[in-house]
């Protein structure tokens, strides 16, 4: 199976800074990466398609990179309701095996 | 608007059987994959399988394949996880989510507790 590996387990930014996470896959994915936001509470939501895409109503302040096996979340500008913990998931293989990241959670410094 | 609506939280003794849904409105049910997503604090999310409701194909994790049943009734718009045999290590949220490549929309969630 295709291995993601999120880094950093923890990242601490101010409100107002940038971020920047990081996705790794075991293997070339192309660009079939999504990313995902998950609030305490709630259902992950998707944010990035295609490894670049935004889902609708995504604020612009959210872009997604890379290709293959390396992929960045970049946000500009953190609101405060950015703080949440983030997922990547590949979806690139067929049989399906759908598999996510372990995780980003974004605090507030 | 796209809406999945989960079945609500169950409590189950270990050994029991129980089965969850998740009714999809808004959309034409049988055209798009529906997956099954296993939430924990020690895993975080990992995919179970899913089902295409237009033709019944049902794919499955192999962590996860014989360990629980997916399938999904087209007269009603529902899909659902069943297990028969229930242990405590199944105590997750388990969430549905529609396949458009990735997931676009999700279930609110179904907490299942598995305690003797």
């Amino acid at each position: 199976d295709i291995v993601m590996t999120q880094s950093p387990a923890t990242l601490s930014v101010s409100p107002g800074e940038r971020a920047t996470l990081s996705c790794r896959a075991s293997r070339d994915i192309g660009k079939n990466l999504a990313w995902y936001q998950q609030r305490p509470g709630q259902a992950p939501r998707l944010l990035i398609n295609g490894a670049f895409t935004r889902a609708s109503g995504v604020p612009a302040r959210f872009s997604g990179s890379g290709s293959g096996t390396e992929f960045t979340l970049t946000i500009s500008s953190l609101q405060p309701e950015d703080f949440a913990i983030y997922y990547c998931q590949q979806y690139n293989n067929w049989p399906p095996r759908h598999t996510f990241g372990q995780g980003t959670k974004l605090e507030s410094k | 608007e796209v809406l999945l609506v989960q079945s609500g939280a169950e409590v189950k003794r270990p050994g029991e059987s129980l089965k969850i849904s998740c009714k999809a409105s808004g959309y034409t049910f049988t055209n798009s994959w529906i997956s099954w997503v296993r939430q924990t604090p020690g895993k975080g999310l990992e995919w179970m399988g899913m089902i295409y409701p237009g033709d019944s194909d049902i794919r499955y994790s192999p962590s996860f394949e014989g360990q629980v049943t997916i399938s999904a009734d087209r007269s009603m718009n529902t899909a659902f996880l069943q297990w028969s045999s229930l242990t405590a290590s199944d105590s997750a949220i388990y969430y549905c989510a529609r396949r458009a490549d990735s997931y676009d929309f999700w279930g609110q969630g179904t907490l299942v507790t598995v305690t003797s």
